[in-house]
């Protein structure tokens, strides 16, 4: 079957233009975890969904980044007025629990934004 | 100080050489994830373990909880692992659904 999907896998942005970035997970997988991936660091958390609800957005960097995931299926982050150190990799997961304490979380090849 | 360290952060062998990558936490956790990137792709679960060790083909994780330490081994290491490993921790800080926090990855180069 078909893994975690994003796209697109590229972007290349002038800074202060918006973006959106979409993820469309494992059918059927309640648990939906943004992660952002600067140049050669480990990812860091940005938000999490149960469903269609946002429990998480802690890790969010500022308010310009917002994340919505209407039906509880497919995802989309936006970054509004991008700024150049928004430049990252920002991967998507999934994973089938509502409480992936100890579940296996399921990646996507990751959208690589570039903000000039 | 980061809640997940890894070490080396840089590692390169000799085909066939026996291989360990470790990874300290500082948290208290309910599981720990080894996770494999190769450049420019996504990211595939190697692991999930929360005590013990497992073993995947050439590949051997343990954990020790006491002493919050996990290893990943790699036996007779060929060219194709050379790849990102990244260790990362879930329940860190107290979260209940899993979120990860990882470690900043180590550098895996295997040369023929």
């Amino acid at each position: 079957g078909a893994g975690v999907s994003q796209s697109p896998r590229y972007k290349v942005a002038k800074r202060g233009q918006d973006v959106a970035l979409r993820c469309d997970p494992i059918s059927g997988h309640v648990s939906l975890f943004w992660y952002q991936q600067a140049l050669g660091q480990g990812p860091e958390f940005l938000t999490y969904f149960q469903n269609e609800a946002q429990l998480d957005k802690s890790g969010l960097p500022s308010d310009r980044f917002f994340a919505e995931r209407p039906e509880g299926s497919v995802s989309t982050l936006k970054i509004q007025r991008t700024q150049q150190e928004d430049s990252a990799v920002y991967l998507c997961a999934s994973s089938l629990a509502p409480i992936a304490l100890r579940e296996t979380q399921y990646f996507g090849p990751g959208t690589r934004l570039l903000v000039l | 100080k980061n809640e997940v360290e890894q070490s080396p952060q840089n590692l390169t062998a000799q085909e066939g050489e026996f291989i360990t990558i470790n990874c300290s936490y500082s948290v208290g956790i309910s599981a720990l994830h080894w996770l494999q990137q190769h450049p420019g792709g996504g990211i595939v679960s190697l692991f999930m373990l929360s005590s013990g060790k497992k073993k995947h083909g050439r590949l051997i994780a343990t954990i020790n909880i006491q002493e919050k330490h996990s290893s990943l081994h790699i036996t007779a290491s060929h060219p194709r692992d050379s790849a990102v490993y990244i260790c990362a921790v879930s329940n860190a800080g107290g979260t209940s659904y899993g979120k990860l926090t990882f470690g900043q990855g180590t550098i895996l180069t295997v040369h023929p």
